[in-house]
């Protein structure tokens, strides 16, 4: 089955400081790849997206990703981060074979002033 | 505005009571998909409805069933509580059932809590 895993489970940073968030897929056919974030209480939001083309993404607020198919990974940087970044962010994928998304366990960040 | 609407926000539930949970979906949106997050877990695929029926679903017991109407508003019931059903069950929609992998909108989550 697939999976997706995060391995940063926690992060904490200072603001300015840069961001690489891991995430690491099963799958050995076509994906869609996609970053979600969580802000405390809201809804869970669209970052970014990679279905195919330029592995190296750019989302929304400053970040990207870049999807290494070699590795199975699609890892989320941002060079500067904000104390309004922090938030729960979550690694998802999808397969054309069906039409649920598989999530990664989510990363808590915390952004310090 | 999350343009998914779910209700209600919060509600408490007895071990073996039922439960019945409401999603509206973004306008323009056909296609529900229902999710549980437990605490400290990623969202897990419950089922996901297109044109009224139950198209696709995950690895969850019978327990857990759905409807959507014909406006594609959906609902969510859970029978015969158990405490491990506690989680926040988020609904997401997409405009195309076809490509709904392709992205959803979530909702904000009702939060269920079992006692």
């Amino acid at each position: 089955a697939q999976s997706v895993s995060q391995h940063n489970h926690h992060v904490i940073l200072s603001e300015a400081a840069s961001l690489e968030l891991g995430c690491n897929y099963s799958y050995g056919g076509t994906v869609n790849l996609f970053w979600y974030v969580q802000y405390p209480g809201q809804h869970l939001q669209l970052l970014l997206k990679y279905f195919s083309g330029d592995p190296l993404v750019k989302g929304i607020k400053g970040f990207e990703a870049e999807f290494i198919k070699s590795k199975f990974s699609f890892n989320l940087r941002k060079p500067s981060v904000q104390w309004s970044d922090t938030a729960e962010y979550f690694c998802a994928v999808s397969t054309n074979t069906g039409n649920q998304f598989y999530f990664g366990t989510g990363t808590s960040l915390t952004v310090i002033p | 505005d999350a343009g998914v609407t779910q209700s209600p926000t919060h509600l408490i539930k007895t071990r073996g009571q039922q439960v019945t949970l409401r999603c509206s979906p973004k306008s323009g949106h056909d296609t529900v998909s229902w999710y549980q997050q437990a605490l400290g877990q990623g969202p897990q695929f419950i089922f996901q409805y297109y044109e009224e029926e139950e198209r696709q679903r995950g690895n969850f017991p019978d327990r857990f069933s759905g409807h959507q109407f014909p406006n594609y508003s959906s609902e969510l019931n859970v029978n015969a509580l158990l405490l491990g059903d506690s989680a926040l069950y988020l609904c997401a929609s997409s405009p195309d059932w076809g490509r709904a992998n392709y992205g959803y909108t979530f909702g904000s989550g009702t939060r269920l809590t079992v006692v």
